[in-house]
């Protein structure tokens, strides 16, 4: 019963460098989230998918690319990694009537020094 | 100005007690949501309401509509509650969950 599996747990990165952040759902939700998590802040959102194919823009998109490889799996990429990257992100999952319950992957710790 | 305020930030218990973490939203919305994360860092959904009231073990949800304004208890608290507590709403103009929008938290501590 893995729910939502997001790889890495941790990550330190320089400033330029590029990654990916790996995330995967076994309970075929259409939609899927990834979220970035801040101190003193709530969870914001950087981009959401509401089904396989598609992507869309959430509050915080700036520096963030998205793939929507299939119907378990989206990636988030930093491709040019900055300071204001550092923070812990979040993958999600839910389904779509108004109110299904999301469910988290347990999270990214990304520090770019 | 914060959508969704949540009240207190922080709030230290002893075990036992009865707690109560407030949420107020200042838009129209289809549904609001309480979200546990553990100190591990995990976020587990508690309860999603569009109104009136739900019980779930200890933790009871309610919310009011009109007043725009949500609360969690929790009966009988014990350290294993200690968490940070998230209330998120779902803003009314549809759409997918993108559209939520989430509070601060509350940092509850429970001792023994």
């Amino acid at each position: 019963n893995a729910g939502v599996t997001q790889t890495p747990k941790f990550q330190v990165l320089k400033t330029g460098q590029s990654m990916t952040l790996q995330c995967a759902q076994d309970m075929n939700h259409n939609s899927m989230y990834w979220y970035r998590q801040d101190p003193g802040m709530g969870l914001r959102l950087i981009y959401y998918s509401a089904s396989e194919g598609t992507t869309d823009k959430g509050e915080v998109p700036n520096g963030y690319n998205v793939s929507r490889l299939n119907k378990r799996e989206f990636s988030l990429r930093l491709e040019s990694a900055a300071p204001s990257q550092t923070s812990v992100y979040f993958c999600a999952s839910s389904e779509e009537y108004v109110g299904s319950p999301l469910h988290f992957g347990n999270g990214t710790r990304l520090t770019v020094t | 100005k914060n959508e969704v305020e949540q009240s207190p930030q922080n709030l230290t218990a002893q075990e036992g007690e009865f707690i109560t973490i407030n949420c107020s939203y200042s838009v129209g919305i289809s549904a609001l949501h309480w979200l546990q994360q553990h100190p591990g860092g995990g976020i587990v959904s508690l309860f999603m309401l569009s109104s009136g009231k739900k019980k779930h073990g200890r933790l009871i949800a309610t919310i009011n509509i009109q007043e725009k304004h949500s609360s969690l208890h929790i009966t009988a608290s014990h350290p294993r509650d200690s968490a940070v507590y998230i209330c998120a709403v779902r803003l009314h103009y549809g759409g997918s969950q993108g559209n939520l929008i989430f509070g601060k938290g509350t940092k509850l501590s429970v001792k023994p």
